[in-house]
């Protein structure tokens, strides 16, 4: 069965640090990976897109780096911010499958002034 | 609409009864997909609709869900005799195309269930 597990499951930092979360992966042959921000009570909201072939992806202050190698994704954040205090959640598109992505449950983080 | 709508946006129901949750998605997206979201969980795929072909039903948990799509416009996901362990957010996404290519996803802000 396709998995995709994400680390820490939770993670609380203070306003201006920086933080990476992890998103390992079994899903292959892979399509892409996506990571996606989720407020509370709201829909998830795409952060990057990466094909197989990519190694990184930036948005702003949001980084997101990819080995296919070792099946292994990471979302780096930089000089966070109150506002990022959301559900981060990793998704995998199996090739061949444009219609199950499979998606990791996501590491809740909290920024505190 | 700019983006995808999803009502109602709170439904409170008792246990046996049916709900109706509808979708509209961004105009001109071929893909939509409805996930269900439990308490602290991460997405459970439900049912996917890809412009005119048969639908991807192979997520829904049991034959009391079901769901309609008008050609490329609205969806409706249909719970009959609801139970207690359907509670959750029901997520609606639709895509300009599927996901094997780079297309983006985009949610609704969900329809969130309560069967009492």
């Amino acid at each position: 069965k396709n998995q995709v597990e994400q680390s820490p499951q939770s993670l609380i930092i203070l306003e201006g640090k920086n933080c990476t979360l992890q998103c390992n992966y079994t899903v292959s042959p892979f399509s892409n990976l996506r990571w996606y921000k989720q407020d509370t009570g709201r829909g998830p909201v795409s952060l990057t897109i990466m094909t197989f072939s990519e190694n990184t992806k930036s948005n702003g202050r949001y980084t997101a780096t990819l080995d296919a190698d070792t099946k292994q994704s990471s979302l780096h954040i930089t000089a966070s911010q109150l506002s990022d205090s959301a559900s981060y959640i990793c998704v995998v598109t199996p090739s061949g499958s444009a219609r199950q992505l499979t998606f990791g449950s996501g590491t809740q983080l909290t920024v505190l002034p | 609409g700019a983006g995808v709508s999803q009502s109602p946006s709170n439904k409170v129901t008792e246990k046996g009864k049916d709900v109706e949750l509808r979708c509209d998605p961004i105009s001109g997206h071929t893909a939509l997909y409805w996930y269900r979201q439990r308490l602290g969980q991460g997405l459970e795929f439900l049912i996917y609709f890809q412009g005119n072909s048969a639908p991807d039903k192979s997520g829904l948990p049991s034959d009391r869900f079901s769901a309609e799509r008008t050609g490329e416009s609205v969806s409706t996901l249909t719970i009959q005799r609801t139970q207690q362990e359907d509670s959750a957010v029901y997520l609606c996404a639709s895509s300009t195309t599927g996901t094997r290519n780079t297309g983006e996803l985009f949610f609704g802000e969900g329809s969130r269930l309560t069967v009492l």
